[in-house]
């Protein structure tokens, strides 16, 4: 399946700071979803996203549907130590079973 | 909640063994998919089923089988495990063909070291 551009590939940040990180596709998706992954364990769906435009939150996180349907976008506001982790995008194209992923955006909290 | 649960989380096999990891979900869902996740390719999927006995390749199948019995039980077969197979291999479920129901939920994942 298509892969999807993630970025950035992997960042450091400040406990307290809002971070970002986006999702790009050459095609059109339908549905979008975060995932975190902690390490050792499998990916736990954070937040899904079914109209282009659509902002929603859980929490601390925010996540939009590009106006293009070719992307999203992940907010974290004011970063904890728990949030470290891999965050991933993943999107679904009309008619398919199948998620396309991102290979992923490793976050590390500064204490 | 989804629960999806894998057979074992780590597992140490030898060269040309036959392997079988299963998954199980508890939620009614009607698709099942497994993955292989390794550092720098991210999830790769290997096979997904949309119904009992129903099964469709992925992106990687080849060196892999797959067995879908009953709807809640999905196995991944290595016919004759080989050292590239050694991975973090990743079971998920969704609950059917529409809207929320894409949504894919995973389970903790299985260590697979082959030596």
């Amino acid at each position: 399946g298509q892969q999807l551009n993630q970025s950035p590939q992997s960042m450091f940040i400040q406990e307290g700071e809002d971070v970002s990180m986006n999702c790009t596709s050459s095609s059109i998706f339908n549905t979008w979803l975060w995932y975190k992954q902690d390490p050792g364990e499998g990916p736990v769906l954070l937040i899904a996203l079914y109209k282009a435009g659509e902002l929603t939150s859980n929490g601390r996180l925010t996540a939009q549907f590009g106006i293009t349907r070719k992307d999203s976008f992940l907010n974290i506001s004011a970063s904890i130590p728990s949030d470290v982790g891999i965050y991933f995008c993943a999107g679904r194209r009309s008619n398919d079973y199948k998620l396309s992923f991102g290979a992923g955006t490793t976050v590390t909290v500064r204490a | 909640d989804v629960k999806v649960t894998q057979s074992s989380r780590y597992l140490v096999k030898r060269t040309g063994e036959k392997v079988f990891l299963e998954c199980v979900q508890d939620m009614d869902h009607e698709n099942m998919f497994w993955y292989r996740q390794d550092p720098g390719l991210g999830l790769r999927l290997i096979y997904f089923s949309y119904d009992v006995k129903m099964k469709e390749k992925g992106d990687i199948p080849e060196g892999y089988s797959v067995s879908r019995e009953k709807k809640e039980r999905f196995s991944l077969i290595l016919e004759s495990a080989s050292t590239n197979q050694t991975s973090m291999y990743l079971c998920a479920s969704s609950l059917g063909p529409a809207g929320p129901s894409y949504e894919q939920y995973f389970g903790p994942g299985t260590r697979l070291t082959v030596t």
